[in-house]
């Protein structure tokens, strides 16, 4: 079955720590989308990929840094300059960053702040 | 201003009944329009995605798109429990190279 998948489901990290997102995808998609999502809100674009070692800065990439050193992979990790960092964070893909290109989620990570 | 603006609900409904919603935008040059459907605590699905103008039906769900009025909407026929979930509307450009604007949801609640 193709798809993405997100681990781990839940993660709590103490203040001060640095923690890593994990999302996969077999859809063979080039582009690769990270986002946040908090209650009321709608989703917000941290940082995005193209393609094999390049990103972009999304919305509020502050806090954040990812790495794509592979097609099918893009760790998203939650440093300790996240000052709010609690929330639900969603992965994504898509065949390309064109226009239009439908985008399809993984199940998400709920990170907690202790 | 948010980009895209949507009702927070809840929106409660009896089963059987047609669910409506909506969302409105404010830049005309957004040509992508997409619904998700999200459970509590899940990734969101893509329900419905059309191009322009136009309304387009799957089953259940008919998706409507007015640009002029910068509005687009969801119907949802004969919903039953298992619609209850929360309900994203998002849209796009042709060269916004995929960073689509997300509504906020909507939730809806159907009792059977």
């Amino acid at each position: 079955d193709g798809g993405i998948t997100q681990s781990p489901k839940y993660l709590f990290r103490k203040e001060g720590q640095n923690v890593t997102l994990s999302c996969e995808q077999n859809l063979n998609h080039d582009a690769m989308y990270w986002y946040r999502q908090d209650p009321g809100q709608g989703l917000r674009l941290i940082y995005y990929s193209q393609i094999v070692n390049d990103f972009q800065k999304g919305d509020i990439a502050e806090g954040y840094s990812v790495s794509r050193e592979k097609k099918e992979s893009f760790p998203l990790t939650v440093t300790s300059a996240q000052k709010n960092p609690t929330a639900f964070y969603l992965c994504a893909s898509s065949i390309s960053l064109a226009g239009g290109n439908e985008q399809f989620f993984g199940p998400g990570t709920r990170l907690t702040v202790l | 201003q948010k980009e895209v603006e949507q009702d927070p609900g809840p929106l409660s409904v009896p089963e059987g009944a047609i669910v409506s919603l909506n969302c409105t935008y404010s830049n005309s040059a957004f040509q992508y329009f997409m619904w998700y459907r999200q459970y509590s605590r899940k990734g969101p699905e893509l329900l419905m995605y059309t191009y322009s103008s136009g309304n387009k039906e799957d089953g259940r769900f008919t998706a409507q798109v007015d640009k002029s009025s910068k509005y687009i909407s969801l119907f949802i026929r004969d919903s039953q429990p298992s619609d209850s979930a929360t309900y994203l509307c998002a849209t796009g450009t042709t060269d916004s190279w995929g960073k689509f604007q997300f509504g906020a949801g909507t939730q809806v609640v159907v009792t059977p």
